[in-house]
């Protein structure tokens, strides 16, 4: 498996724009993740799905943050109207399920710059 | 709630030992991870420690778990260039489904 593939690795965007940051997580894993890196505030968890459900979405900063998860294999993290406050790493982390005991395998990270 | 604290920067010479510390608040934790991010890259796991052990050692790593005082540390034995990265210590509370993150620690190693 080529793990978890996010794309695009960098976006460049003006203010006001939409974006959508993607994911593709491992085959079989039924859990995923969507956390934002910033160096003030480190890595935060904004949105989890279990079995493509959103569970716990408590972490989206605002209405302007939406994720999907249409099916196992493919999600989205959607920011309209983006804002230069919103530039951080956005990482997408998989894992086989929910428990303590299982590895999160996260992608490359897609790198956000709002002007 | 729950919180994880680890010291921002570690600069140490190649061939020495780097010890990164991390305290955490949540009692009831029940995993503790190490994670490593090398630049421009995503996070992959080091290693991890159940909350009833004391030591782990995986070859250069030895990771100690003070539980009383909800303290965990990774002992990085000759330390070299490739280990220069960001590592963060993770903690997985107790019926929870989500890790919480430190801010990471960078680890700077001078040749």
């Amino acid at each position: 498996d080529a793990g978890v593939i996010q794309s695009p690795r960098h976006e460049v965007t003006e203010m006001g724009q939409e974006v959508t940051l993607r994911c593709k997580p491992i085959s079989g894993h039924n859990s995923l993740f969507w956390y934002r890196q910033t160096m003030m505030r480190g890595l935060e968890l904004l949105i989890y799905f279990n079995n493509n459900v959103p569970i716990d979405d408590s972490g989206m900063p605002e209405d302007r943050f939406s994720a999907k998860m249409p099916n196992a294999s493919f999600s989205t993290l959607k920011i309209q109207p983006s804002e230069p406050r919103d530039s951080a790493v956005y990482f997408c982390a998989s894992s086989l399920n929910p428990g303590a005991n299982t590895e999160a395998f996260f992608g490359q990270g897609t790198r956000l710059t709002v002007v | 709630g729950e919180d994880v604290e680890q010291s921002l920067f570690l600069s140490v010479r190649e061939g020495d030992s780097s010890v990164i510390n991390c305290t955490y608040t949540d009692s009831s934790s029940t995993y503790l991870y190490w994670y490593k991010q090398e630049p421009g890259a995503g996070l992959q796991l080091l290693t991890y420690i159940f909350s009833n052990m004391d030591m782990k050692q995986d070859q250069r790593l030895t990771v100690l778990l003070n539980k009383k005082d909800k303290h965990l540390s990774l002992r990085i034995a000759d330390t070299q260039t490739g280990d220069s990265a960001i590592y963060f210590c993770a903690e997985f509370g107790a019926g929870s489904y989500q890790l919480t993150f430190g801010k990471g620690t960078k680890l700077s190693v001078i040749p």
